[in-house]
């Protein structure tokens, strides 16, 4: 069964720090990969999506994402964060093959200190 | 558009007790799903339906819980007996499950919180 690795529980960083959240997946085959932002008191929200292409994708709030499919990563970043960056952050692959079935990563949780 | 709703918002319930979920999905989304998030962990999916039809249900644990999505459109989630590992954010979400690869994008509900004494 395929897997998703977060590799940081939690992060604790200062406005304006740069931010980068690892995220590694167990699966062989052609994948579309997410990321997921959940705001305190809030519900799931996308951040990004990879589905094909460029493997550099650009999403909401200047949050990007590199896929790099020989070390099976798909990684957050954010140059700058913001203290309105403080969320939980998730990782999901959905392998092709399994229609449109979603793993989920463990989370990271990112406090920004203003 | 209005978004995923769910109901309750929370819940408290002892061990043994019966409770229920209901989701209401994004008008015109075809697919909806169940999602169990234990604290401290990401969400894993319980059970997906393609319109009233039962798609993947292999990680549902049958014996206690069970869900319907009788008329294609609303659902409900059951467990039955509780026990205290059930303790969770349950999570709907919807997806329009068109031809297009974005059309499969899942839009979450603010979920269920369930805590079982």
């Amino acid at each position: 069964a395929q897997s998703v690795s977060q590799h940081n529980h939690h992060v604790i960083l200062s406005e304006a720090a740069s931010l980068e959240l690892g995220c590694n997946y167990s699966y062989g085959g052609t994948v579309n990969l997410f990321w997921y932002v959940q705001y305190p008191g809030q519900h799931l929200q996308l951040l990004l999506k990879y589905f094909s292409g460029d493997p550099l994708v650009k999403g909401i709030k200047g949050f990007e994402a590199e896929f790099i499919k020989s070390k099976f990563s798909f990684n957050l970043r954010k140059p700058s964060v913001q203290w309105s960056d403080t969320a939980e952050y998730f990782c999901a692959v959905n392998p092709k093959a399994a229609g449109n079935k979603l793993t989920f990563g463990g989370g990271t949780r990112v406090l920004v200190k203003p | 558009e209005a978004g995923v709703a769910q109901s309750p918002r929370y819940k408290i319930i002892e061990k043994r007790q019966s409770v229920a979920f209901w989701c209401n999905p994004i008008s015109g989304h075809a697919t909806l799903y169940w999602y169990q998030q234990i604290l401290g962990q990401g969400p894993k999916l319980l059970i997906q339906f393609q319109n009233n039809g039962v798609v993947d249900d292999s990680q549902l644990p049958k014996d206690r819980f069970s869900a319907e999505r009788l008329k294609g459109v609303d659902s409900t989630l059951k467990i039955q007996p509780a026990k205290l590992e059930d303790s969770a954010v349950y999570l709907c979400a919807s997806s329009l499950r068109g031809q297009r690869i974005s059309d499969n994008e899942q839009f979450f509900g603010p979920g269920t919180r369930l805590t079982v004494l």
